[in-house]
């Protein structure tokens, strides 16, 4: 069965500091993995997406995300994290496939809170 | 860049009433486009795919009377919610392919919010 796992439902980092955003996923075939940030009452922003070639990905607003295919996992992180980056962030997986080619997986999201 | 526009972001509702919610994309074509609902503090689940000119196909458990689903031209997509019931309260987002064979980006509205008394 295909999974995404955010083990974190929140993650709490001072102003200034790095930043990551755990991610793990489990699919038959070729991941297409993606990260997206939601604010309170909005729909799904767009971060980044990894489809093949570097495993370092970088996205908007300073992001960026590692994949690792032998851990199966793909964290998110931020040198420098901002307070205006604390929101709710999804790590979603699309599969392909005649079957399952449109389908998203999302993990449960994580609450990221940055401290001034 | 792609924009999907979704209408409108909040409603309040009767219980035993019907509301649409409207699902649209600005500046591309969308065959295909997606219905989820989001209950607080929870992930995305996804409803039901909606395709251009064709029945949509709906998620295991999802009630194809309860959630009907429209889309009958290239940029736009309908959900309506039948006889709503408190407990269909949730915030429903829509999302479409913004590229013609949607390899890589998948846009997503601003969602709406529905509230059922």
């Amino acid at each position: 069965a295909q999974s995404v796992a955010q083990p974190e439902d929140q993650v709490n980092v001072a102003e200034g500091n790095p930043l990551t955003v755990k991610c793990t996923y489990s699919v038959s075939g070729n991941p297409y993995l993606f990260w997206y940030v939601q604010y309170p009452n909005r729909g799904l922003q767009f971060l980044l997406k990894y489809i093949t070639g570097d495993n370092l990905v970088k996205g908007s607003y300073g992001f960026e995300a590692e994949f690792n295919k032998s851990q199966t996992s793909f964290h998110l992180k931020k040198p420098s994290a901002l307070v205006s980056d604390s929101a709710l962030y999804f790590c979603a997986v699309r599969v392909g496939g005649v079957y399952n080619f449109n389908k998203f997986y999302f993990g449960s999201g994580t609450k990221l809170n940055v401290k001034p | 860049g792609a924009v999907v526009s979704q209408h409108p972001s909040w409603v309040i509702c009767k219980s035993g009433t019907s509301v649409k919610i409207e699902c649209r994309s600005l500046d591309f074509q969308a065959t295909t486009m997606f219905w989820y609902r989001q209950f607080p503090k929870q992930s995305l689940m996804l409803m039901a795919t909606s395709n251009e000119g064709s029945k949509a196909t709906y998620e295991q458990g999802v009630e194809k009377d309860k959630f009907l689903i429209n889309h009958a031209s290239l940029t736009l997509s309908t959900l309506t919610v039948t006889s709503a019931h408190p407990e269909d309260s949730s915030f429903y987002i829509c999302s479409a392919r913004d590229s013609p064979t949607g390899y890589y980006g998948y846009t997503f509205g601003s969602g709406t919010r529905l509230t059922v008394v």
